[in-house]
């Protein structure tokens, strides 16, 4: 059972556009939602994160969308750049409970120049 | 310095081989996990251990066998290659159970010919 679906799977976007990759949950008990980034040979690591508390969190150029009653959030990249060319996951977890962390499938952003 | 180091960055093996991948962490958190990432990017967790205890072990073949000498290393022994286990492994590391936040090493590339 897929309990978070992302998408698209694959994006491509023109430098200085604005990126946006979409992530759905099913179970409600969720309420911690951190988006992770992935370059290729590394280790995904830790962007940015929300609570269902806000509905919008912003660092930087890096913008999460909550939508709790649609059980669903967004990350939206602004003014993307080369550099952020990389494969981004949407996850999900109860609080406090890192160990049962459920990733989305991915999605592979290339920025061209 | 690297905060989460495994070796090593690539296997290629035989089928019915065994093989062990090593993980290191100098964060001094208490917490370690396995992850697989299969041909599609798509994130698992197979193990969890906590302060050398074994805390999650997601459905995996038994032939996989964690090890946690001590809280600072998590190391994982494959019995037995088969070609479906041909993915990149990750080990993570977070600050306690409760911790939400994963600090990811850059992987091992399984490959089992």
């Amino acid at each position: 059972q897929q309990q978070v679906k992302q998408s698209p799977q694959s994006l491509i976007v023109q430098k200085g556009g604005i990126s946006i990759i979409n992530c759905a949950y099913e179970n409600t008990a969720f309420d911690y939602f951190p988006w992770y980034q992935q370059f290729p040979g590394k280790g995904p690591a830790l962007l940015i994160a929300i609570r269902p508390d806000v509905s919008e969190k912003k660092e930087g150029r890096f913008t999460i969308s909550f939508n709790k009653s649609a059980k669903q959030f967004s990350l939206h990249i602004m003014d993307s750049q080369p550099g952020d060319s990389a494969t981004y996951f949407c996850a999900a977890s109860k609080t406090g409970s890192a160990r049962q962390l459920t990733f989305g499938s991915g999605t592979q952003l290339t920025v061209l120049p | 310095d690297t905060a989460v180091s495994q070796t090593p960055k690539y296997l290629v093996t035989q089928m019915g081989n065994d093989k062990s991948i090593k993980c290191e962490q100098n964060l001094g958190h208490d917490t370690m996990y396995w992850y697989k990432q299969d041909s599609k990017k798509f994130l698992k967790i197979m193990f969890s251990y906590n302060n050398k205890e074994l805390i999650i072990n997601e459905t995996v073949p038994n032939r996989f066998s964690p090890k946690s000498p001590d809280k600072a290393h998590l190391n994982l022994h494959i019995n037995s290659l088969e070609l479906g286990d041909s993915a990149v492994y990750f080990c993570a590391s977070s600050q306690g159970q409760a911790s939400e936040k994963l600090f990811f090493g850059s992987g091992t590339q399984l490959s089992v010919l």
